[in-house]
């Protein structure tokens, strides 16, 4: 069965701190991994990963991939209230579906 | 920009009463999925669609039905509501790219459904 576990849960900081949220896999036929931002309402995209190695970059957001180790992970740096919100990992396993499977989510919350 | 739309926002039902969720998307998507999300339990998915009049079940299909007429729309359909369906529901869409498959979805702003 496809599995996406993100780490941690939840992660409180206070404003300026840089976090690193982590997101492992064990899935069949990998494509891409995904990362989303969900505030109070629906998930917004943030990064697609399909390669090893190649950090992707969005101002102070930036994301790595290591398809050997199976593993992601999400860095924020000089983190703002604004960033407060769950971060999502997904995970498209290739079987002729396109569906995505998703971890729990990270509950990031950035205090001033 | 991709948009994806949902016909309600908020919707209160009773038990035993059928209940359709509506999903219209404007990017000419081949493919469009319904999760539902729970706290604790992450999103997962209901059913997708890859085509007009196909339907995939997800991995919590039992108690939902779906409907994809054409192309632009998706809909959800409990056929009796119960309380354990009170949930977040989510729509989602993707262009499907062959090489890569679909990647990237664009989700609506959702519809949280209670059922007394």
């Amino acid at each position: 069965e496809d599995k996406v576990v993100q780490s941690p849960l939840s992660l409180v900081v206070h404003e300026g701190d840089t976090v690193t949220l982590n997101c492992s896999y064990e899935v069949t036929n990998f494509r891409s991994l995904l990362w989303y931002k969900q505030e109070k309402k629906a998930p917004t995209f943030l990064f697609m990963l399909t390669s090893s190695g190649i950090e992707k970059k969005s101002g102070r957001l930036s994301s790595i991939l290591d398809k050997k180790e199976l593993f992601s992970i999400l860095n924020i740096t000089a983190t703002q209230t604004g960033d407060s919100a769950v971060y999502l990992c997904a995970v498209e396993a290739g079987s002729g579906s396109e569906k995505l499977v998703f971890g729990k989510g990270t509950k990031l919350t950035v205090n001033p | 920009d991709v948009k994806v739309t949902q016909s309600s926002r908020y919707l209160v039902k009773r038990t035993g009463e059928k209940v359709f969720l509506e999903c219209v998307q404007d990017m000419d998507h081949e493919n469009m999925f319904w999760y539902r999300q729970d706290p604790g339990l992450g999103l997962r998915l209901i059913y997708f669609s890859y085509d007009v009049k196909m339907k995939e079940k997800g991995d919590i299909p039992e108690g939902y039905s779906v409907s994809r007429e054409k192309k632009e729309r998706f809909s959800l359909i409990l056929e009796s509501a119960s309380t354990n369906q009170t949930s977040m529901y989510l729509c989602a869409s993707s262009l499907c790219v062959e090489w890569r498959g679909g990647g990237e979805q664009f989700f609506g702003p959702g519809t949280r459904l209670t059922v007394l």
